[in-house]
């Protein structure tokens, strides 16, 4: 069965300092892949997506993420955090005919000033 | 270019009482989805909708739940009656088609709780 884990569920960082959330997906066939973030109160905004081509994807924000095949894996990489990047960030996966979003629990990232 | 709107932000009811949520898609928009977000989780998908048709309600309990989209467009997501685990922020969406490579935009979300 497809799936998406985020292994990290809290994270705290400090403002200017590098940022990775992991995510791992399970998928027979080649994913799409997406990176949403969501501030409080606010809808899920996508960061980037991977459907094929280049495996280092770039996003808004200042966001990338790198597809790695042998890994399962689609990590979020920001190189200095801001104190605005606080928030919950999901990683997705469009699994199935329809491509049916399969969403992992979520990160909740802190930033310290 | 407007957002998908939704309404209302944020409804309090008791359980067993009725309650209905109201979602605008962005304009040529053909896909709909609702998701329910349950605190601490990621979204759940409760119904697509293509055009004016279901793709998937898998997920929808339909005892309780029930979604229509008339005329392709607007959307209504409602639960009758509510039970307390329905207590979550409903999520409407909208892409501009089917396919799971096009990117869904979000509206704010209603939040929901049931006492």
């Amino acid at each position: 069965a497809q799936s998406v884990t985020q292994p990290d569920i809290h994270i705290t960082v400090s403002e200017g300092a590098s940022l990775e959330l992991r995510c791992n997906y399970s998928y027979g066939a080649t994913p799409y892949l997406f990176w949403y973030v969501q501030s409080p109160g606010q809808g899920l905004q996508l960061l980037l997506k991977y459907f094929s081509g280049d495996t280092l994807v770039q996003g808004i924000k200042g966001f990338e993420a790198e597809f790695k095949r042998s890994q399962s894996s689609f990590n979020l990489r920001k190189p200095s955090v801001h104190w605005s990047d606080a928030a919950e960030y999901f990683c997705a996966v469009g699994a199935g005919n329809n491509r049916k979003l399969i969403w992992g629990l979520g990160t909740s990232l802190a930033v310290n000033p | 270019e407007a957002g998908v709107a939704q309404s209302p932000r944020y409804k309090i009811i008791e359980k067993r009482q009725s309650v209905a949520f109201w979602c605008n898609p962005i304009s040529g928009h053909a896909t709909l989805y609702w998701y329910q977000q349950i605190l601490g989780q990621g979204p759940k998908l409760l119904i697509q909708f293509q055009n004016n048709g279901v793709v998937d309600d898998s997920q929808l309990p339909k005892d309780r739940f029930s979604a229509e989209r008339l005329k392709g467009v607007d959307s209504t997501l409602k639960i009758q009656p509510a039970k307390l685990e329905d207590s979550a922020v409903y999520l409407c969406a909208s892409s501009t088609r089917s396919t799971g490579n096009t990117e869904a935009f979000f509206g704010q979300g209603t939040r929901l709780t049931v006492v």
